[in-house]
């Protein structure tokens, strides 16, 4: 089955720079690989996703990239502020099962002021 | 719009007792997941509905574990008799299940302790 490995586990930076995390995923057949962010004692919240037919995709100051070669997309969150520190996960859709999602083991950001 | 509700936000009880998780998914979504998220094992998908069938439970962990939906505004996890290595988050996710739309909305998790 498909597999979404994430990197770092865990992540911290200084306000103002900025914050890279990668995954990997296994299933070529995969199209959709959204980023989920969650602050404590919250759900994850969509923050971006991206196609299998783009290889970037911004939203202010956060962008994603995709690499369909190599099987990999990674977050760039740029002038990180400390109301970005929450955990961050990656997902990849497997559409031979319907939508479900597989998620990464997630990375936990802090921005230190 | 409501977002995804689930109730109760917090569920402390003994093992043993049957305990029932709820979820209203966003409105005109048709398409609902159950996640259990836990230190150990992450984020992981139970079951999840579409049209109010459910597809794919092959997450669900044993027999003590059900799932329905009745109807597309309210779907139950229930747990039978629990244990306490069934403490964890539970969250209620829905999408809109139309093709091409694979945005899914979490709701803000039960958080679960059997003693």
């Amino acid at each position: 089955g498909e597999n979404v490995e994430q990197h770092p586990s865990t992540l911290s930076v200084q306000e103002g720079d900025s914050a890279v995390i990668k995954c990997t995923y296994s299933d070529s057949a995969s199209n959709y690989f959204p980023w989920y962010k969650q602050e404590l004692g919250k759900g994850p919240q969509l923050i971006i996703d991206i196609r299998s037919n783009v290889g970037e995709k911004k939203d202010q100051r956060i962008a994603v990239t995709l690499n369909k070669t190599a099987k990999h997309f990674s977050l760039h969150i740029t002038e990180t502020q400390p109301e970005d520190s929450a955990v961050y996960f990656c997902a990849a859709l497997l559409p031979e099962y319907g939508n479900k999602l597989v998620f990464g083991a997630g990375t936990i950001l802090r921005v230190k002021s | 719009d409501a977002g995804v509700i689930q109730s109760p936000r917090h569920e402390v009880t003994e093992m043993g007792q049957e305990v029932t998780l709820r979820c209203k998914p966003i409105s005109g979504h048709n398409s609902l997941f159950w996640y259990r998220q836990t230190m150990m094992r992450g984020l992981e998908l139970l079951i999840y509905f579409n049209n109010n069938v459910p597809i794919d439970d092959s997450g669900m962990p044993e027999d003590r574990f059900s799932a329905k939906m009745p109807n597309a505004s309210f779907s139950t996890l229930k747990i039978q008799p629990s244990e306490p290595r069934d403490s964890a988050v539970y969250f209620c996710a829905s999408q809109a299940g139309d093709a091409g739309k694979y945005e899914q909305y979490f709701g803000p998790g039960t958080r679960l302790t059997v003693t």
